[in-house]
């Protein structure tokens, strides 16, 4: 059973448009979420994170909105620029988890210049 | 900083041998993971370390993967013997402790485990 899951193998986006990166879970248990960005051949970098005490959270152009009601979280990335083509991976984590985060499938992210 | 260090990089074996990946983290760091990450999905936790200790190695295949993190720094992680499914890159992640929760891993660039 896929408890986090990211049903968006792969998405295209115009270089200084917008990407929108979607996540969904099942467990009510988790209560905290990070993104991570995978280029190939090398392991995931942390890229942003959000408690589920916020609706949102912002760092320069990448910006996380969880919706908890819904068990959604999106990841925005304002303006798009071809560097951040890449792998992203939506993790989540709670205490019933032993701490440990479950990873979602990855959507592969593509900036066209 | 220095980052999470894995060797080897690339390892080619052929059914039922045997493998062994290393994994140095980050300075200071308590928390040590292994993942195993097969094409085209997320990273899956194998075992976690909490200093010396395991504190999840509840997806781990026991009867053919090991692991160990002597005197809480290093880890090893083994396979013997290896079957296909075994195909994979093997991430090692550490991270530090905050309060009762473990901060965002640092990953290596990972082992990819090819087997023939």
């Amino acid at each position: 059973d896929q408890q986090v899951k990211q049903n968006s193998p792969s998405l295209s986006v115009q270089e200084g448009r917008i990407s929108i990166l979607n996540c969904d879970y099942t467990n009510s248990m988790f209560d905290y979420f990070l993104w991570y960005k995978k280029y190939p051949a090398e392991g995931p970098t942390f890229l942003i994170s959000i408690s589920s005490i916020k609706d949102k959270n912002e760092d320069g152009r990448f910006t996380v909105f969880l919706n908890k009601s819904a068990k959604h979280l999106s990841l925005h990335i304002v303006p798009s620029q071809p560097g951040d083509s890449a792998v992203y991976f939506c993790a989540a984590s709670g205490d019933n988890y032993g701490q440990n985060f479950v990873f979602g499938p990855g959507t592969r992210l593509s900036v066209l210049p | 900083e220095a980052g999470v260090a894995q060797s080897p990089r690339y390892k080619i074996i052929e059914k039922r041998q045997s493998v062994a990946f290393w994994c140095n983290p980050i300075s200071g760091h308590a928390t040590l993971y292994w993942y195993q990450q097969i094409l085209g999905q997320g990273p899956k936790l194998l075992i976690q370390f909490q200093n010396n200790g395991v504190v999840d190695d509840s997806q781990l295949p026991k009867d053919r993967f090991s692991a160990e993190r002597l005197k809480g720094v290093d880890s090893t992680l083994k396979i013997q013997p290896a079957k296909l499914e075994d195909s994979a890159v093997y991430l090692c992640a550490s991270s530090c402790v905050t309060g009762t929760r473990n901060q965002p891993q640092h990953f290596g660039d990972g082992t990819r485990l090819s087997i023939l």
